[in-house]
């Protein structure tokens, strides 16, 4: 079965610091990946999601990208980041058949 | 476009007290449903799926819900929580068809806290 593995768990970081958080997923080839940011107290924002190696699809504008180096690699980034992006940022990866969602662990990211 | 609508944004319960978390949701085409559960500071995990077949679905820790095509709602229930159910419930569908294929969408999560 499938692992995904997110890191770091936590990070507290400066506005206007850059970004970088990695997903990495075991037991499976070629998946659909997906970055979610969760506020607090609210529900899932998808913020990008991919179908393959270098194959990015945005949901919505803003200064966070991403990016698939490899099969089972998908990197969130940000070159400054803004209060706004603060929250629980959730990789996750979709079966192809019965679209069922599997979630990493999640990265709690606090900008200050 | 598909929306979901999860009813209450929190559900207090006593402890052995049957539950009951509602979701409603819209789509032009068909959709496969689920219900996925968030303890604190974790990500989804599914609790039950609706793809097809008996509009009656079990999953995880005594947890079912009845897809109702009509009402365009899919409820969560479990007849006796416990302190342990006490965490984020979403409802989210995936549409089957058109461009949109395969994109899901959440609601905004039903916060169940299982008071003793």
């Amino acid at each position: 079965s499938q692992t995904i593995h997110q890191w770091p768990a936590t990070l507290v970081q400066p506005v206007g610091s850059p970004l970088s958080l990695e997903c990495t997923v075991e037991g499976t080839s070629n998946p659909n990946l997906y970055w979610y940011r969760q506020a607090a107290g609210r529900g899932l924002q998808l913020l990008f999601y991919s179908v393959g190696i270098g194959q990015i699809s945005s949901e919505v504008p803003q200064n966070l990208s991403a990016s698939r180096p490899q099969d089972r690699q998908f990197i969130l980034s940000s070159k400054k980041l803004l209060l706004s992006d603060s929250g629980f940022y959730l990789c996750a990866l979709k079966d192809s058949i019965s679209y069922e969602q599997y979630f990493g662990p999640g990265t709690r990211l606090t900008v200050t | 476009a598909q929306s979901v609508t999860q009813l209450d944004s929190q559900v207090p319960v006593f402890e052995e007290a049957p539950v009951e978390l509602r979701c409603n949701y819209s789509s032009s085409v068909s959709v496969y449903l689920f219900w996925y559960v968030q303890y604190p500071n974790q990500g989804l995990q599914l609790l039950l799926k609706y793809l097809s077949g008996s509009t009656l679905v079990k999953g995880i820790n005594g947890f079912e819900a009845e897809f109702n095509k009509s009402q365009t709602s899919f409820h969560l229930r479990k007849p006796s929580v416990h302190i342990s159910d006490t965490a984020e419930y979403f409802c989210a569908v995936t549409q089957l068809y058109n461009t949109n294929a395969g994109k899901s969408t959440f609601g905004d999560g039903t916060t169940l806290t299982v008071k003793p």
